[in-house]
Formats: structure tokens, sequence, C-alpha cells
């Protein structure tokens, strides 16, 4: 069964600062999301990574996928305020008799001035 | 296009009680399926289908129940609420779901239900 962990937990970060949210994932997985929650809100898909080395950017965000790390990145670049929310990673794993999406516990984000 | 609608947005209940929280997409999507979200505890799957006719457990089925009869609907029934199911409910629905589909589309998630069993 597939377990993601991410970390920080919750990230205060100063406008302009760069940091990353990581996220480790158990097993194999077959996809790899990232979603951005605003409080009291529904999620909205940020991006899917597909494969090894995979690297999608918007703005001031940039996901990155290692898959033989397990391992999936979220950077957040010259951070600004509209950027505070609860980012979520989650691993897609179909194994022919089920597919799940399994979701991290969220990294909140707070950009201050 | 609507995409994923829930119903209703609020809900309060007494324990015991039952309720089913509905789901629809316009969107000719295969695959639907249930999470709560609970504070510190991220989105856990109850239920998700990958058709009509075809539904499966998530992490956390125990106390829901699910069927498919349609494309469109998804809805999730609480045969006897209890306070441990007090919580924001989502419901969420993908175009493919398969292994090495060349179409890989994120979950699109309807807006909530935010559930109270007192």
């Amino acid at each position: 069964e597939l377990k993601v962990e991410q970390n920080p937990l919750f990230l205060s970060m100063q406008e302009g600062k760069n940091y990353t949210i990581y996220c480790n994932y158990s097993t194999t997985s077959d996809r790899l999301y990232w979603y951005r929650q605003d409080p009291g809100k529904s999620l909205e898909s940020l991006f899917v990574l597909l494969s090894n080395g995979a690297v999608k950017q918007e703005g001031r965000l940039m996901a990155s996928l290692d898959t033989k790390a397990r391992l999936s990145t979220l950077h957040i670049t010259a951070a600004v305020h509209d950027l505070s929310a609860t980012y979520f990673c989650a691993g897609w794993l179909d194994t022919g008799t089920a597919s799940k999406l399994t979701f991290g516990t969220g990294t909140r984000l707070q950009v201050t001035l | 296009n609507a995409g994923v609608t829930q119903t209703p947005k609020f809900q309060v209940l007494k324990t015991g009680q039952s309720m089913t929280l509905q789901c629809a997409q316009d969107m000719n999507h295969e695959y639907m399926s249930w999470y709560r979200q609970d504070p510190g505890m991220g989105l856990r799957l109850i239920h998700y289908s990958v058709g009509a006719g075809i539904t499966d457990q998530g992490e956390v089925p125990n106390g829901y129940n699910v069927s498919r009869s349609t494309t469109e609907d998804f809805p999730l029934r609480l045969l006897s609420a209890a306070p441990s199911q007090t919580s924001v409910y989502f419901c969420a629905s993908s175009y493919s779901y398969r292994r090495g589909s060349s179409y890989n589309s994120p979950l699109h998630f309807g807006n909530g239900t935010r559930l109270t069993v007192t």
C-alpha cells in the first residue's frame, strides 16, 4: 500500500524567500500530483508528474519527481502572500485490482511580509 | 461546464440518523471517489468507483456505503451517523485511471460537504 509523507507540515516564510516542500512516498507510484487548497475551499490541481526527472513550472512554483528516490519536491521561488495555502502531494497507484490516490497530510504555507 | 457538484454544502445530523451525500459530474469521467478531510490527517479515501456498477473500498470505508448506477452519479450513504463521522467530505472524479493511460488527468474535486454529527 502506498504511503505518502510530506514535510514540513507547517512553513512560515517571508515574502521574497525561496523554499522547498518535500514529498516522500513508500512504493512505486504511477503518477504524482500536487494540489493547492485555500482555507474553506476545495482542492485545485497544480501539477501532474509522470516520469523520473519530470519537472513542471507554473509561475513561482516548480515541481519535480525522482522516482528512484521516491521523492517529489515543490519549490517556491520568491514567495508572495498569494501563495499562502495548504499544499498536498498525492500518489496514484493502479495495481490492476485497485486504483487509488493517496494524499500526504499537507503543508500549510504562510507567507508573511 | 459544472464539473463536480456536491450537495448539500452543510449538514447537521444527530447520532443514529441516516443521510446521503450527493455527487454528480458532467465530464463523462470513469473514475469517481469520496474522501474525508480531517485536521492534521490530509484526505483519506472512503470509497471509489472505476465505472458504473463497480465500486471498491478505500482506506476508511466503515460506516459508509456507495453505489454507482450511472456514470454521472456517485452518492455516499451514512446509514447510522456517529460523531466520529464529523468531517468535510469531498467527491472527486477523473477521466482516466488505468496505468499507462496516455491521458493523465488529475482528480477534479467538488466544493465539499461540511458534516457535523452531534
